[in-house]
């Protein structure tokens, strides 16, 4: 059980360039999530998913799109990327999205934009 | 909006000795608060979940309480050891699938 894993583990792009960030969860989870986590700002919400086939904008969505592949994998997309968007990013998921339902994060994703 | 404030300064304590660390929030109410340990360069992990109606929520050496009037969350760590040094996050939760993360506090345990 690998639980959730994000590719790759790090980035370095210049600005003006895309990529695509993955992850995949393989704990039969409905509800997936693209947070960032900046220096003295905690996590902040990005995306998310509430189950395959839906995507809800989070706190900062700007700059970036999502898709919910399946309900295994929910990828997060830059489209042209600026220095603003360095940052480590993290997937997360959940069962079913319930109150109080822990999130099962992966180890995150190091994208340094130049 | 939503304010979550952990005190950005580290927390360093003596081995054996008890951990507490604060969160706080303002322009929200959560139904539920969560605690999170995050080791460098690695995704957080789940410890404890506490809800808007306990007061006090304990598994083994830890201890989360509650207070929705003064709109503050204690987590303590009792006999801490240097393995639980790391970041603790604090995140709010309401909205079924919305989380407000705090940005942790840093907890050195020296020998």
């Amino acid at each position: 059980n690998a639980g959730v894993t994000q590719t790759p583990k790090f980035q370095v792009l210049k600005t003006g360039q895309s990529m695509t960030l993955q992850c995949a969860q393989d704990m039969n989870h409905n509800s997936m999530y693209w947070y960032r986590q900046d220096p003295g700002m905690g996590l902040r919400l990005i995306y998310y998913s509430a189950s395959e086939g839906t995507t809800d904008k989070g706190e900062v969505p700007n700059g970036y799109n999502v898709s919910r592949l399946n309900k295994r994998e929910f990828s997060l997309r830059l489209e042209s990327a600026a220095p603003s968007q360095t940052s480590v990013y993290f997937c997360a998921s959940r069962l079913a999205g319930g109150p109080g339902e822990t999130q099962y994060f992966g180890p995150g994703t190091r994208l340094l934009v130049l | 909006s939503q304010k979550i404030e952990q005190n950005s300064e580290a927390l360093n304590i003596q081995e054996g000795k008890t951990a507490t660390l604060t969160c706080n929030y303002t322009n929200y109410s959560p139904a539920y608060l969560q605690w999170y340990r995050q080791d460098p360069g690695r995704g957080p992990v789940f410890l404890l979940l506490i809800r808007e109606n306990e007061k006090e929520k304990r598994k083994e050496r830890l201890k989360v309480t509650f207070d929705t009037t003064l709109k503050q969350s204690l987590f303590h760590i009792t006999a801490s050891q240097p393995a639980d040094s790391a970041t603790y996050l604090c995140a709010l939760g309401g909205n079924f699938n919305k989380f407000y993360f705090g940005s942790g506090t840093k907890l050195n345990v020296k020998p």
